[in-house]
């Protein structure tokens, strides 16, 4: 419906594991942002990638990382997981920075054991 | 610092009512707002945005008001459906310090029939 896909849908890991979220953006968009959703709360902002340079960041801790590619499909790269990151992991693009209308993708959701 | 807030966590209303979803901000620097929706299992989806220049903008069934004095916007739904079910965010995008969209927590809007 957006043109904003996310893969893999569902995931678990164990604590201390890495993991890679893909996102691939609905044509013609330049700019993605991820976010961190947990359960009942609102999405919280990590960070966001223009034309493949990271432009804006939320209070996560560098473990967090992300890419932008040629093609503005994206990644966002997890390390040492901990049992707080178990949340749906939210990719939305937009056209450019001067709008805030973002299209989402359905999130990957993202189980710490 | 940044924040977006709700003032309630549940509003109920009677299927052809009109629904009222308040949100304060606090920083009075903000000039960009937007309103989202979610529905169950999905991702958030935009609904209407209102720049700080405007007091209202309108949109098919939906208003959205900003009061800049006391830093407060709402949306409004009329004659509300069963279809308007959902969490409503607002969020704010702006570029202070990085380019972020942040969140409220949501408003989880039921529609009884």
């Amino acid at each position: 419906e957006t043109g904003v896909t996310q893969s893999p849908t569902h995931l678990i890991k164990t604590r201390g594991q890495q993991v890679t979220l893909r996102c691939s953006s609905q044509s013609g968009h330049n700019t993605v942002s991820w976010y961190q959703q947990a359960l009942g709360q609102g999405p919280q902002f990590i960070f966001q990638y223009y034309r493949e340079e990271e432009n804006g960041r939320g209070n996560f801790p560098p473990r967090f990382s992300g890419l932008q590619f040629p093609n503005y499909s994206s990644e966002l790269n997890v390390n040492a997981l901990e049992l707080d990151d178990s949340a749906l992991y939210l990719c939305a693009s937009s056209r450019d920075l001067n709008t805030g209308e973002l299209f989402f993708g359905e999130g990957s959701r993202l189980t710490v054991l | 610092g940044e924040s977006v807030g709700l003032h309630l966590p549940t509003l109920s209303v009677q299927e052809g009512d009109n629904s009222i979803i308040n949100c304060a901000y606090s920083n009075s620097a903000s000039d960009y707002f937007i309103w989202y929706k979610q529905e169950s299992g999905k991702g958030p989806q935009f609904i209407i945005d209102i720049r700080s220049n405007m007091d209202k903008r309108q949109g098919q069934r939906v208003t959205v008001l900003l009061n800049k004095t006391v830093k407060h916007l709402s949306l409004q739904i009329a004659a509300t459906q069963p279809g308007d079910s959902a969490v409503y965010f607002c969020a704010e995008y702006g570029n202070t310090g990085g380019f972020k969209t942040i969140f409220g927590a949501g408003t989880r809007l039921f529609v009884k029939a």
